[in-house]
């Protein structure tokens, strides 16, 4: 069964901490994604990754950045955590297999507050 | 500009009677046309998708959506809701004719089952 893991579903940092947020998939996809979900706004994606070693910036990466070391393993990094990141933050992945038609596979998410 | 809208923020609908969420696009070509289903607490699961052919597609939960390509819409709808049909419910799209794999959300549609 298709599996995505996020590391935290609750997670409060202060703000200027440096957070990371993990996100593990067991389907040996290719590409990853991470977005953020606001109220009003749906999701918006921040950053994905075609491969490892591998990212390019979505619609909304100002004040984030990625890792992705192995291929299952896709990081989220808030650098210096600001209150206008208090978000709900998803993880996605989905196989490259020539098409952009594939069904692209969820986390749980993980709800993230800076006081 | 290229645009998923969701024009109903929240819906009240009485279990038992039909549902319809509506989802309009603004894209250059017919992009492939998605709807996911997000329960409290989890993430977001894949209800059915549209490439082409027959314009009406059936998807899971019993779930159905109707393609209009001359009204650009792309509706779903459900003959009679159960309780546990109460979710927030997103239309995304990727565009067709490239390898783009990033989905673009509309802002989503709350749905509130009544007894």
């Amino acid at each position: 069964d298709v599996k995505v893991t996020q590391s935290s579903r609750y997670l409060v940092k202060r703000t200027g901490e440096k957070v990371f947020l993990e996100c593990v998939q067991d389907m040996d996809h290719e590409n990853m994604f991470w977005y953020r979900q606001d109220p009003g706004l749906g999701l918006r994606l921040i950053y994905f990754s075609y491969d490892v070693k591998m990212k390019e910036k979505g619609d909304i990466p100002e004040g984030y950045s990625v890792s992705r070391e192995k291929k299952e393993r896709f990081s989220l990094i808030l650098e210096s955590a600001s209150t206008n990141q208090t978000s709900m933050y998803l993880c996605a992945s989905t196989p490259w297999g020539g098409t952009p038609r594939s069904e692209q596979y969820f986390g749980p998410g993980t709800r993230l507050t800076v006081t | 500009a290229q645009s998923v809208t969701q024009p109903d923020i929240h819906i009240t609908v009485s279990e038992g009677a039909s549902l319809e969420l509506r989802c309009n696009y603004s894209y250059g070509a017919t992009p492939y046309l998605f709807w996911y289903v997000q329960s409290p607490g989890q993430g977001l699961q894949l209800l059915l998708k549209y490439f082409s052919g027959d314009t009406l597609v059936q998807g899971i939960k019993g779930f159905e959506a109707e393609f209009k390509r001359s009204q650009s819409s792309f509706n779903l709808r459900k003959p009679s809701v159960h309780w546990s049909d109460a979710a927030e419910y997103f239309c995304a799209v990727v565009p067709s004719g490239t390898n783009d794999y990033k989905l673009s959300f509309g802002a989503g549609t709350t749905v509130t089952v009544r007894a």
